[in-house]
């Protein structure tokens, strides 16, 4: 298995401004993925991050609003850009396990509780 | 139509109780996948099946790749078993490399003592 961490745990921020939450993995791992729950809801896959080319992003959401980085195996930051109260959700990373193809087990970070005032 | 539908949505049951909770699904799947969360907000992965059963303590997945269901089940519940149950499936044809996942809205059981 995988342990990882996010940061922030949680954060209340202002209409407008952005926050940058990090991922971090104790171990190298190809894939890893954010996924965003608003109040409610089920989970949404937001972004796979590659490490080397930019993200792959899932219909309704776009770079410019949520900008991910991947510099190496064992990190991933997500931006939420000029956030709205409707970005209010907790943000989850997590990362598959080995073997290849979609056979993966996957594994969750603790999540980000970000409330947009 | 969500592509992965649970049900029930919520569930209150005894302790001791055999607790049955199913899953279907409309898309081609390389995995299916069951996962806990508690009410802080933390997701453990259960299991990951891509046919037949599973058993793991108390919890048994089965899945049932012609009909495109999947049940969990768990034997003797108690307590602390009280969570959100959900349902996710990995794509099929995602090109190789492991899938983003597609949940299911989950399913809230509480298991009274």
């Amino acid at each position: 298995s995988a342990v990882i961490s996010q940061k922030p745990s949680r954060d209340i921020c202002q209409r407008g401004t952005s926050l940058t939450i990090q991922c971090q993995v104790d171990s190298q791992v190809t894939m890893m993925f954010w996924y965003r729950q608003q109040p409610g809801q089920s989970l949404t896959l937001i972004a796979t991050a590659n490490q080397g080319s930019e993200a792959t992003y899932e219909s309704g959401f776009v770079i410019d609003k949520f900008p991910i980085s991947r510099p190496n195996l064992t990190f991933s930051t997500l931006t939420v850009s000029n956030m709205s109260p409707e970005d209010s959700s907790i943000y989850l990373c997590s990362v598959a396990g080995p073997g290849g193809g979609g056979y993966n087990e996957q594994f969750f970070g603790p999540g980000t509780r970000l409330t947009v005032l | 139509k969500n592509e992965v539908e649970q049900s029930p949505q919520n569930l209150t049951a005894q302790e001791g109780e055999f607790i049955t909770i199913n899953c279907s699904y409309s898309v081609g799947i390389s995995a299916l996948h069951w996962l806990q969360q508690h009410p802080g907000g933390g997701i453990v992965s259960l299991f990951m099946l891509s046919s037949g059963k599973k058993k793991h303590g108390r919890l048994i997945a089965t899945i049932n790749i012609q009909e495109k269901h999947s049940s969990l089940h768990i034997t003797a519940s108690h307590p602390r078993d009280s969570a959100v149950y959900i349902c996710a499936v990995s794509r099929r044809g995602g090109g190789g490399g492991a899938d983003g996942l597609t949940f299911g809205k989950g399913t809230h059981l509480i298991i009274q003592p």
